[in-house]
């Protein structure tokens, strides 16, 4: 059974960092390409990031680029996001979901920033 | 980028009719088209890969069709449970890109 299992959200002020994972197990992980997708309260979803099955390529929206930092470790099947110089814009449930087609997703971490 | 088109944004049905939810791209994106429905307070779960391709444990009253840049998702004879909402997302072109949504309500 395929199972993503973000962590690592919570409030932080503008300006600040966090590193979210997602833990991934049931599948290949090596194998397949990994997104980032954020929901922001009562809002639809947007595509974050994407990183290649074997971490080379590495993918960002314009929203984000240059501060947010996509990453995987393979040996440990785990998906990371280091996210830098946060703004209030950035609040939102950060999800991880796996492959071209994100056909399988975490229940997502929320992330808070606010001052 | 690839803008996703979606519509309705919303639409209130009643339980066996039949739903289209149509997707329109900005540009060809071949098949590389994804269904999604979300419930309140639950991650999104795929219904149709790759325009047409059912997935895996869902029910068969979901269908999806298209290509190039017009796309539907057909629900066939309604139930309750089908309250939600119902996203396309494209993985063609970078960045990757979702609709609106469509929110459909269960009178």
């Amino acid at each position: 059974e395929v199972q993503l299992l973000e962590s690592g959200g919570g409030m932080v002020q503008p300006g600040g960092s966090l590193r979210l994972s997602c833990a991934a197990s049931g599948f290949t992980f090596s194998s397949y390409p990994m997104n980032w997708v954020r929901q922001a309260p009562g809002k639809g979803l947007e595509w974050v990031s994407l990183i290649s099955g074997s971490g080379s390529s590495k993918y960002y929206a314009d929203s984000v680029k240059g501060r947010f930092t996509i990453s995987r470790d393979n040996s440990k099947n785990t998906l990371y996001l280091q996210t830098n110089s946060l703004r209030a814009e950035d609040t939102a449930v950060y999800y991880c979901a796996k492959g071209d087609s994100s056909d399988y997703w975490g229940q997502g971490t929320l992330v808070t920033v606010s001052s | 980028e690839t803008v996703l088109t979606q519509s309705p944004e919303f639409q209130s049905v009643t339980p066996k009719e039949k739903v289209t939810i149509t997707c329109r791209a900005s540009q060809n994106i071949g098949n590389s088209l994804h269904w999604y429905q979300q419930k309140p307070h639950q991650s999104p779960k795929v219904l149709i890969k790759y325009a047409s391709q059912s997935f895996s444990g869902v029910p068969s009253r979901f269908s999806g069709s298209g290509s190039g840049t017009d796309f539907t998702l057909t629900i066939n004879s309604l139930e309750a449970e089908d309250a939600a909402t119902y996203y396309c997302h494209q993985s063609s072109t970078l960045p990757r890109t979702f609709g609106q949504g469509t929110k459909l309500e269960i009178k």
